[in-house]
């Protein structure tokens, strides 16, 4: 049972244009979301979190939406760079255990063109 | 510097054999995690420990140990019970908390010939 999707496995922009990258949850009690970025051989870096008593948090480029009614969060990048090609996942926490376990999605490969 | 550090980057092993995986952070975190890549899959959490001498099982436990007798260290072992050990193992660590980020060590690269 996936949890956490990511329905697009990759997507393709250009640079200076958004990027928006979408993840879909089924788990009601999961309160606490986040994006990593991922280089091939390289562990995942955190990017941007989200608690769910926001609908939105900004940092620089990255702006993660959160619609709980929807179960779906989606991270915009404005302006993507070429540096910005990597993998993406998003990743959940909460629910009965809270134990700090996350949930990850299966990635989606951005790829910005210059 | 802070931060999670994870050896060797590249381990080849032959089948039959139990290899251990090197976790090691400096960021004083109390929890520590292992997970599992697969190409073209999502991380899935083979084990997790919130604090010293205490560990959980994750989603695909079987096949694998892991000890926590220091808060800096968390290896695992990979044993021949493992049926398709083959595939990129990332350590993790956090506070442990109810907003607990994840940070991630570089990852080691494990291959069964």
């Amino acid at each position: 049972d996936q949890q956490v999707k990511q329905n697009s496995p990759s997507l393709s922009v250009q640079e200076g244009r958004i990027s928006i990258l979408n993840c879909d949850y089924t788990n009601s009690m999961f309160d606490y979301f986040l994006w990593y970025k991922k280089y091939p051989a390289e562990g995942p870096t955190f990017l941007i979190s989200i608690s769910s008593i926001k609908d939105k948090n900004e940092d620089g480029r990255f702006t993660v939406f959160l619609n709980k009614s929807a179960k779906h969060l989606s991270l915009h990048i404005v302006p993507s760079q070429p540096g910005d090609s990597a993998v993406y996942f998003c990743a959940a926490s909460g629910g009965s255990s809270n134990t700090g376990k996350l949930i990850f999605g299966q990635g989606t490969t951005l790829q910005v063109k210059p | 510097d802070g931060g999670i550090t994870q050896s060797p980057k590249y381990l080849f092993r032959k089948e039959g054999q139990n290899v251990t995986l090197s976790c090691e952070q400096n960021l004083n975190h109390d929890a520590m995690y292992w997970y599992r890549q697969d190409p073209g899959q999502g991380l899935r959490l083979i084990y997790y420990s919130q604090i010293v001498n205490d560990f959980q099982k994750g989603d695909i436990a079987e096949g694998y140990s892991v000890s926590r007798e220091k808060k800096e260290s968390f290896p695992l072992t990979v044993t021949s019970a493992q049926k398709n050990p083959t595939a990129f193992y990332l350590c993790a660590s956090g506070t442990s908390g109810f907003t607990d980020t994840q940070y991630f060590g570089p990852g080691t690269r494990l291959t069964v010939l």
